[in-house]
């Protein structure tokens, strides 16, 4: 069946400094690749998506490119804010989203001042 | 436009008893999900609905577990007996096509704890 494969967390960075967590997949077709956040106290929101081969996502600063390829969908951003810490959750869905979601196992990341 | 509603937000129960969960989607969303998310763990499909219709309920244990969506709006997910294993928390989530997109929204979830 599908899975996702995500970047062990933790992961503490000082604020400014450049973020990639990597994420891999493992799926039949051509599934749509998500980026979901959850921040403390909150319910997962989806960051970004992409919905087929080379396409980027983008939001908030954060990109992820769909890479079928490598079948990655690495998720980075060029300058952490405090603000950003929050658990990060890679996923994939069959049928452009509308089936269900597979997720992998998440990665905390903390952004320190 | 109001998010998806859960309730409760958490519940305390000993092991054996029932407890069950509820949810209301977003209006006008015809696709409903519960997903199970385990400590430390991403969420995982427990079933999914297109208005009444239970789509796929394959990781449903349906031995103690049960869920129902009567009218295609608010749905209850139940668990009789639980057990100590079912600790976790218990999301649910809706999405529309009509919207453009099949992006799904997360209530804030259930955190159940059984002793």
């Amino acid at each position: 069946g599908d899975s996702v494969t995500q970047m062990e967390g933790p992961v503490t960075l000082s604020e400014e400094a450049f973020l990639t967590i990597n994420c891999t997949y493992t799926a039949t077709g051509y599934p749509s690749l998500f980026w979901y956040v959850q921040y403390p106290g909150e319910g997962l929101q989806l960051l970004l998506k992409a919905t087929k081969a080379d396409d980027k996502g983008s939001n908030k600063g954060f990109e992820a490119t769909y890479r079928k390829e490598t079948t990655s969908f690495h998720l980075e951003k060029g300058s952490v804010q405090v603000s950003d810490s929050a658990v990060y959750f890679c996923a994939l869905s069959q049928n452009f989203g509308n089936e269900k979601l597979t997720f992998g196992t998440g990665t905390r990341l903390t952004i320190i001042p | 436009e109001a998010g998806v509603v859960q309730s409760p937000r958490y519940k305390i129960i000993e092991k054996k008893q029932p407890v069950a969960f509820w949810c209301n989607p977003i209006s006008g969303h015809n696709t409903l999900y519960w997903y199970r998310q385990n400590l430390g763990q991403g969420p995982e499909l427990l079933i999914r609905y297109e208005n009444e219709e239970a789509v796929d309920d394959s990781q449903l244990p349906k031995d103690r577990f049960s869920a129902e969506r009567l009218k295609g709006v608010d749905s209850t997910l139940k668990i009789q007996p639980a057990e100590l294993g079912d600790s976790a928390v218990y999301l649910c989530a809706s999405s529309s096509p009509a919207s453009g997109t099949y992006e799904q929204y997360f209530g804030p979830g259930t955190r159940l704890t059984v002793t």
